[in-house]
């Protein structure tokens, strides 16, 4: 079956950096996306990578390394308002004949503290 | 971008009835999907919305549970029939855009909460 880990929850400090882990093992990859998703409201889409490296989008930079099945969401300067589940997500080519579904990691609480 | 309206928004409903929920967007799109997210867990693929043929559902659902339409590129319904209190959660549908940067990328409706008694 798909595998993807993430930390259930985080506590971070308002103005600090905090980084939130991936890790996936699937039977086929392409891409990975990072979701936010306020209690109670639809996920926002935050980034894609489907090349090894670091992608970068004001406060928000997201890494991929495929060789490791390892990807991280990279928040800066963090805001109260960042409070919020952070989901990770595969695309896998056809899953179950669905093409570029995905298939979501349980995703990570994220609370900021003043 | 899309915008994505689901309606209802929430719903109430009894055991063994059944329920369908509806997605619109505001532009044609060639996938679309539909999404459950059971309380306090992530989301979970049930199925690709097919445009004039037959969705095509992950592992664990079936199509007499939850019968779906794709009338057009710009529509779908999702029904969740003979419904029981384990199927209370959050059904969310989703589309897939090519975004520049992207291949592509799945914006989500605001789902639709449904609590079954």
């Amino acid at each position: 079956g798909q595998n993807i880990d993430q930390p259930t929850e985080m506590t971070a400090t308002e103005g600090a950096i905090v980084q939130i882990n991936c890790t996936y093992q699937t039977s086929g990859f392409n891409g990975l996306f990072w979701y936010q998703q306020h209690a109670g409201e639809a996920p926002t889409f935050l980034s894609y990578n489907v090349l090894d490296g670091l992608e970068e989008k004001g406060r928000f930079s997201s890494f991929l390394s495929r060789s490791k099945g390892y990807s991280y969401l990279l928040l800066k300067e963090l805001q109260m308002k960042d409070s919020a589940s952070y989901l990770c997500a595969v695309s896998l080519p056809y899953s179950g004949g669905g093409a570029d579904g995905l298939t979501f990691g349980k995703g990570t609480h994220l609370i900021i503290q003043p | 971008s899309a915008v994505i309206s689901q309606k209802p928004s929430r719903d109430i409903c009894q055991r063994g009835t059944s329920l369908t929920i509806q997605c619109q967007v505001d532009s044609q799109v060639t996938m679309m999907f539909w999404y459950r997210q059971q309380p306090g867990q992530s989301l979970t693929l049930i199925a690709t919305a097919n445009q004039g043929s037959e969705a095509t559902y992950e592992s664990g659902f079936v199509i007499d549970k939850f019968p779906i339409s794709r009338p057009n590129l710009t529509f779908s319904t999702l029904t969740v029939s003979n419904m029981s209190p384990e199927d209370s959660s959050i059904y969310l549908c989703s589309v897939e855009l090519p975004v520049a940067g992207a291949d592509n990328e799945q914006f989500f409706g605001p789902g639709t909460r449904l609590t079954v008694l």
